[in-house]
């Protein structure tokens, strides 16, 4: 079945750090995707995704790109801020010529940054 | 914020128990999947309805069920709950189709706590 793993956390940065969050999944076909972010208090939201091999997706600073070769997605931003810290999470939908797939996604178990001023 | 909204917020029950969770999905939105999210985990994939059927099923039990109405609204239903079933259930709301079809809505979810 489809799995996805993220790197143990949590993570403490400071300010304007750079910051690595890897993801590598298993999965069949070719699947999507998906970063997702659960600020403190709120509801989990797409941060950024990819639907192909070597496809980068972007959002607020934050990029990923879609390695086949290495089964890997890491999330990474050049400078973080305090306001980025939360809960990051790894995702995958399955392949499907349909939209419904994007609602059946596998996550991962997520990583908690922290970044202090 | 999201027009996905849950209900009850939180929930305390007994094992064995049945409960009924509630899901509006965002206006214009057919297509409702729900997650389970134990704590310190990522969310699960329990199943998705796509106009007004089932669509998709993860590893759950069949004591795990659900409906969703013409309005596009959806239920979730546990029966005999047990121990492990104390978690934060989540539903997300889709458009598949449209201009926003592969982005998920979440709502903030509903506490459930079995004792």
């Amino acid at each position: 079945g489809n799995s996805v793993t993220q790197m143990e956390g949590p993570v403490t940065l400071s300010e304007e750090a750079f910051l690595t969050i890897n993801c590598t999944y298993t999965a069949t076909g070719y699947p999507s995707l998906f970063w997702y972010v659960q600020y403190p208090g709120e509801g989990l939201q797409l941060l950024l995704k990819a639907t192909k091999a070597d496809d980068k997706g972007s959002n607020k600073g934050f990029e990923a790109t879609y390695r086949k070769e290495t089964t890997s997605f890491h999330l990474e931003k050049g400078s973080v801020q305090v306001s980025d810290s939360a809960v990051y999470f790894c995702a995958l939908a399955p392949h499907n010529a349909g939209g419904t797939s994007y609602g059946k996604l596998t996550f991962g178990q997520g990583t908690i940054l922290t970044v202090h001023p | 914020e999201t027009g996905v909204t849950q209900s009850p917020t939180h929930l305390i029950k007994t094992r064995g128990q049945q409960v009924t969770l509630r899901c509006s999905s965002q206006s214009g939105h057919n297509t409702v999947s729900w997650y389970q999210q134990a704590l310190g985990q990522g969310p699960q994939f329990i199943f998705q309805y796509y106009r007004e059927e089932e669509n998709g099923r993860g590893n759950f039990p069949p004591r795990f069920s659900g409906l969703q109405f013409p309005n596009y609204s959806s239920e979730l239903n546990v029966n005999a709950l047990e121990l492990d079933d104390s978690a934060l259930y989540l539903c997300a709301s889709s458009s598949p189709g449209t201009g926003t079809g592969e982005k998920l809505f979440f709502g903030s979810g509903t506490q459930l706590s079995v004792l």
